[in-house]
């Protein structure tokens, strides 16, 4: 298994400013996502964090709002620019860890995100 | 594009009986299939996973589920739900190789004493 720690694990911020979220994984892991889970609603791939390069960001997400840092294979961060109301979610750290058939998807606790 | 259906929104059962939580998939490779739960103010837990092999699959918590490539379906089941059972209930599906998870609605299992 992984043990994935989050911080912070909560934060309240202003309209305008950005949150940096860490993700710490006690093992090397080769991949590593963030997802999103906004109030009552299912999880977004928000990107893969890749090591050495840019991220890959899916579908309605970019760089210049969602910064993401992945500097080796362990650690990785993701900065909510320029925040709105609208960026209130739960942001979420994953690793897939374990080989062929034992390979899980293992989860952060998440950092709860209010922006006012 | 892969999509996963999670047809209800909550699922109420009494303690004891039996529990179904529907879950439908589209990928266009083979599919990688998971459950995840999700308790209030905590993080989401693995409870199982079909890759390949046997159709019955059986996870964590008394929890199985059975995979069905004909109807696309991926139920999670339990014989005799527990009130301790209650939670937020994902099911989630990648094609071969991708390993990011696109995560259903959700169902939220009430199981009621």
């Amino acid at each position: 298994s992984a043990v994935i720690s989050q911080k912070p694990s909560r934060d309240i911020c202003q309209r305008g400013t950005s949150l940096t979220i860490q993700c710490q994984v006690d093992s090397q892991v080769t991949m590593m996502f963030w997802y999103r889970q906004q109030p009552g609603q299912s999880l977004t791939l928000i990107a893969t964090a890749n090591q050495g390069s840019e991220a890959t960001y899916e579908s309605g997400f970019v760089i210049d709002k969602f910064p993401i840092s992945r500097p080796n294979l362990t650690f990785s961060t993701l900065t909510v620019s320029n925040m709105s109301p609208e960026d209130s979610s739960i942001y979420l750290c994953s690793v897939v860890n374990g080989g062929a058939e034992n390979e899980k998807l293992f989860f952060g606790s998440g950092t709860q995100l209010s922006v006012l | 594009a892969q999509s996963v259906a999670q047809p209800e929104d909550q699922v109420n059962v009494a303690e004891g009986n039996p529990l179904t939580v529907k879950c439908t998939y589209s990928v266009s490779g083979n599919p990688y299939l998971f459950w995840y739960v999700q308790y209030p103010n905590r993080g989401l837990q693995f409870l199982l996973k079909y890759i390949t092999g046997d159709n019955l699959v059986k996870g964590s918590y008394g929890f199985e589920a059975e995979f069905n490539k004909s109807q696309t379906s991926f139920h999670l089941k339990k014989p005799s739900a527990l009130v301790s059972d209650s939670a937020l209930y994902f099911c989630a599906v990648s094609d071969t190789g991708r390993r990011a998870l696109t995560f259903g609605s959700g169902t939220r299992l009430q199981v009621q004493p």
